[in-house]
């Protein structure tokens, strides 16, 4: 099975502190993203990765910036973080382009991040 | 860029009832429609996905039709059970192989 995990499940910070999220699956998957999950918004993408040291601006970057060194490893960072930060924050990996049935993502459990 | 509009927002109904789930799209260059399932503490698990060039399939008690015409698809569950209980995402995906996610509906199956 893949396995994505996500370091916390719950992480409390204070407005302006650099905050670190990290995402490691097991699967070898090319392709790794950021989403955050608010209550009637869904699911917004933040950043996405298709590649060692590759990234893309999603569709809500602002207030983030994202690593990615070694292929499983992705990481969310928030360099100064805010109160309206305070969100779901998923992690979401999948195969890369090449055949059908290659687009499924895999999502960790998430991390509940609180800014106070 | 890609817009997907998804109703209702929640949906209660009684176990074994049937459950429908509405999603529009706005691209017409997407081609690949997968369904989400988000179960309380959990991140969300791919349940059925369908593509462009079918119409309609179906997996056991859940299916997924798709009308390109409209640019619409849904989701229906029959015979629902309470395990049913989650929020559904429905996606629609393009030429990339990223996913816009509709807003989520919350589906509760009363016993």
């Amino acid at each position: 099975d893949v396995k994505v995990t996500q370091s916390s499940r719950y992480l409390v910070k204070r407005t302006g502190e650099k905050v670190f999220l990290e995402c490691v699956q097991d699967m070898d998957h090319e392709n790794m993203f950021w989403y955050r999950q608010d209550p009637g918004l869904g699911l917004r993408l933040i950043y996405f990765s298709y590649d060692v040291k590759m990234k893309e601006k999603g569709d809500i970057p602002e207030g983030y910036s994202v690593s990615r060194e070694k292929k499983e490893r992705f990481s969310l960072i928030l360099e100064s973080a805010s109160t309206n930060q305070t969100s779901m924050y998923l992690c979401a990996s999948s195969l890369g382009l090449a055949d059908e049935g290659t687009y499924e993502q895999y999502f960790g459990p998430g991390t509940r991040l609180t800014v106070t | 860029g890609e817009n997907v509009e998804q109703h209702p927002s929640t949906l209660s109904v009684q176990e074994g009832d049937s459950a429908v789930i509405k999603c529009t799209y706005s691209d017409s260059a997407s081609n690949y429609f997968p369904w989400y399932k988000q179960e309380l503490g959990k991140g969300p698990q791919l349940i059925i996905d369908i593509r462009s060039n079918v119409g309609e399939k179906k997996d056991q008690r859940i299916a997924v039709t798709l009308n390109k015409t409209a640019k619409h698809f849904s989701l229906h569950i029959t015979e629902t059970q309470p395990e049913d209980s989650a929020v559904y995402f429905c996606a629609a995906a393009g030429g990339s192989y990223i996913p816009t996610f509709g807003r989520g509906t919350s589906l509760i199956v009363h016993p």
